[in-house]
């Protein structure tokens, strides 16, 4: 079975950091771009970070460049997260995710989408 | 980067009905386009991608359409585990980019 699970959120003040981690099972964790997706709460999702296969590529939002990190060790399956100055606006559940990918059958672009997700681990920014 | 707008915001509805809901972009996208259906304290979970193809497992009452900058999400014949929060999302370019959610709720 495909799972993701992620762990590390918890309370922080303002300007503070944290470290999240997505363990990754069931599937060639190595051939997969992941991803970090965040919930605010009673609101939509956002898109936070992408990273490739090999670690080579990364790409953020704007609202978190220059702030937050995302990685990952192919060798223990895992995907990072780390969020450093911290904001408010930052308290959100956040989703590791995979990226799935299909080509098409009539020309040469490549389809992508996210799945599976995560359970999500909740990151409280307050003062 | 590319906007995503979804109509309605919410909308209620009776278990057989069917429903439509609706996602532009501000640009075309082709058919980098997936929607997603996500439940109360749940992670969202694919339904379609490409527009119209559908995930393995999701029900053939769920059907998606469209190209460029307008898409449609059809539901059909409504179930009670139908009612959920639907988000499109285009992966035309980066950064990913999702719509602002339509809340499905039961009359």
């Amino acid at each position: 079975e495909v799972q993701l699970v992620e762990s590390g959120g918890g309370l922080v003040q303002p300007g503070g950091s944290l470290r999240l981690s997505c363990a990754a099972s069931g599937f060639s964790f190595r051939s997969y771009w992941m991803n970090w997706v965040r919930q605010a709460p009673g609101e939509g999702l956002e898109w936070v970070a992408n990273i490739k296969e090999d670690g080579s590529e990364k790409y953020y939002v704007d609202s978190v460049k220059g702030r937050f990190t995302i990685s990952r060790d192919n060798a223990k399956n895992s995907l990072y997260l780390q969020m450093n100055s911290l904001r408010a606006e930052d308290t959100a559940v956040y989703y590791c995710v995979r990226d799935r990918w299909e080509l098409s059958l009539f020309s040469p672009d490549t389809y992508t989408w996210f799945d599976p997700w995560g359970q999500g681990t909740l990151v409280t920014v307050f003062s | 980067d590319i906007q995503m707008s979804q109509s309605p915001s919410s909308l209620s509805a009776s278990v057989g009905d069917s429903v439509t809901i609706t996602c532009r972009a501000s640009q075309s996208i082709s058919i980098y386009l997936n929607w997603y259906q996500q439940k109360p304290g749940k992670a969202p979970k694919v339904l379609i991608y490409a527009a119209s193809s559908l995930q393995s497992g999701v029900p053939s009452r769920f059907r998606g359409s469209g190209s460029g900058t307008d898409f449609t999400l059809t539901i059909s014949s409504l179930q009670p585990e139908d009612f959920a929060t639907y988000y499109c999302q285009q992966s035309y370019s980066t950064p990913r980019t999702f719509g602002q959610g339509t809340k499905l709720e039961i009359k």
